[in-house]
């Protein structure tokens, strides 16, 4: 079945950029979507991509996309200490199948 | 706009106890998900509904029961409750099932289950 790999945590200083990254193994993924998840509360849909991009930037967060590598990556520009979470990452096939989640990143900013 | 609502937020329960967890959506979605998480393990799914009278299993159904009882709710029981079902769940929606549209998930805010 499908499958999504992420590092588990990630330790970074105020100020610098953070790199999520995730790998999948569907070569019939459609889109591919970053969660975030605060402490105590549910995932929070931050933002998504669509196969055939490469590149998505939306404010402080850039989405590239390898699809030959089947590859992922989450870029936080500026990271804040509000930018703690965990941060999933998850793909959609065109098939009828739910969302594949990863076991989730979390992001420690150190002040 | 309340989005997807998760009762209860907090429950403990003896094992071998029943309980019924809620959830509703008001953005008139077709799907519903029913999710536990537990560390280290991410977000694992235990049911699903792509539309109103459909449900199916997903990844860990063994120990629940789910109910779609009209569009807008879809409930998850546990008919006798185990330590091991000791988890955060997550209910979500999604507008719409499948193809290559995009159709974000939205989660509620969880249920926190203990069993002892």
């Amino acid at each position: 079945g499908e499958d999504v790999e992420q590092s588990l945590f990630l330790s970074v200083r105020e100020g610098d950029s953070s790199v999520i990254n995730c790998t999948y193994t569907d070569s019939s993924s459609t889109y591919l979507y970053w969660y975030k998840q605060e402490p105590g509360a549910g995932l929070q849909l931050l933002t998504y991509i669509f196969s055939n991009m490469d590149m998505k930037q939306d404010q402080r967060l850039t989405v590239l996309l390898n699809k030959k590598d089947k590859h992922l990556s989450l870029r936080i520009a500026d990271t804040q200490t509000g930018d703690s979470a965990i941060y999933f990452c998850a793909e959609r096939n065109s098939g009828n199948t739910p969302l594949v989640f990863g076991k989730g990143t979390r992001l420690s900013v150190i002040a | 706009n309340a989005g997807v609502t998760q009762t209860p937020k907090f429950q403990v329960l003896k094992t071998g106890q029943s309980m019924t967890l809620q959830c509703a959506q008001d953005m008139n979605h077709n799907s519903m998900y029913w999710y536990r998480q537990d560390p280290g393990m991410g977000l694992r799914l235990i049911y699903y509904s792509a539309s109103e009278g459909t449900t199916d299993k997903g990844e860990v159904p063994n120990g629940y029961n789910v109910s779609r009882l009209n569009k807008r709710e879809f409930s998850l029981r546990l008919e006798s409750a185990a330590p091991s079902q000791t988890s955060v769940y997550f209910c979500a929606s999604s507008e719409a099932w499948g193809g290559i549209s995009n159709q974000p998930q939205h989660f509620g805010d969880g249920t926190r289950l203990s069993i002892l």
